[in-house]
């Protein structure tokens, strides 16, 4: 079974530019979430969707956004990109409900640099 | 509020010997624990996690985990370590009512010396 794939591996932008991410789930998971990871900050949770509908928000401005179409891929954007946006972005799935005990499994990321 | 809390940045350990590396964490319900490593430019990778039943859980690379209830820990261990185990490590906690997200830990780098 496929694991789940993100789309670019890297990404090079400069600010005020907006960006998006893709990240397709394993077959069968219906919820995927979004984290940002930084060697500061760690990994902090973005957003859940589950079944096209978001589930759970992170502590991020508005200018991070998502969504999940009908066959469970995640599109995450960013606008008006800043300097601290510069992240490696992770995207994990896991089967079922959210809030379950199901575990997620986790993209290679996506490693943003904003210059 | 979930929180989870790992009290070292960084473990060091021989190889061959044993390694523990801590977690704790707070949650209002009973908790979901798991934990994850990452390996260089990589996404993370399951170990292993604690629903419900048997305080200790074994999972992936030999790695098991002790849940203690009262003292709200979660610490990962290994009886004999590898170079290859070196890596950062992840303890997370997802809280059982429904619709909570994950919370990580910092992470926990180790190391492991030959």
């Amino acid at each position: 079974k496929a694991g789940v794939t993100q789309t670019p591996r890297y990404l090079i932008k400069t600010r005020g530019q907006q960006v998006t991410l893709s990240c397709s789930p394993i077959s069968g998971h219906r919820s995927v979430s979004w984290y940002q990871q930084t060697p500061g900050q760690g990994l902090q949770f973005l957003f859940e969707y589950f079944s096209e509908t978001q589930r759970n928000k992170g502590n991020f401005p508005g200018r991070f956004s998502g969504r999940q179409f009908s066959n469970s891929r995640s599109e995450m954007n960013v606008s008006t990109l800043e300097l601290g946006d510069s992240a490696l972005y992770l995207c994990a799935s896991s089967f079922g409900t959210s809030g379950g005990g199901g575990e997620q499994f986790f993209g290679p990321g996506t490693r943003l640099t904003v210059l | 509020a979930q929180s989870v809390a790992q009290p070292e940045d960084q473990v060091n350990v021989a190889e061959g010997n044993p390694l523990t590396v801590k977690c704790t964490y707070s949650v209002s319900g009973n908790p979901y624990l798991f934990w994850y490593v990452q390996y260089p430019n990589r996404g993370l990778q399951f170990l292993l996690k604690y629903i419900t039943g048997d305080n200790l859980v074994k999972g992936s690379y030999g790695f098991e985990a002790e849940f203690n209830k009262s003292q709200t820990s979660f610490h990962l261990k290994k009886p004999s370590a590898l170079v290859s185990d070196s890596a950062l490590y992840f303890c997370a906690v997802r809280d059982a009512p429904e619709g909570q997200n994950f919370v990580f830990g910092p992470g926990t780098r180790l190391s492991v010396l030959p």
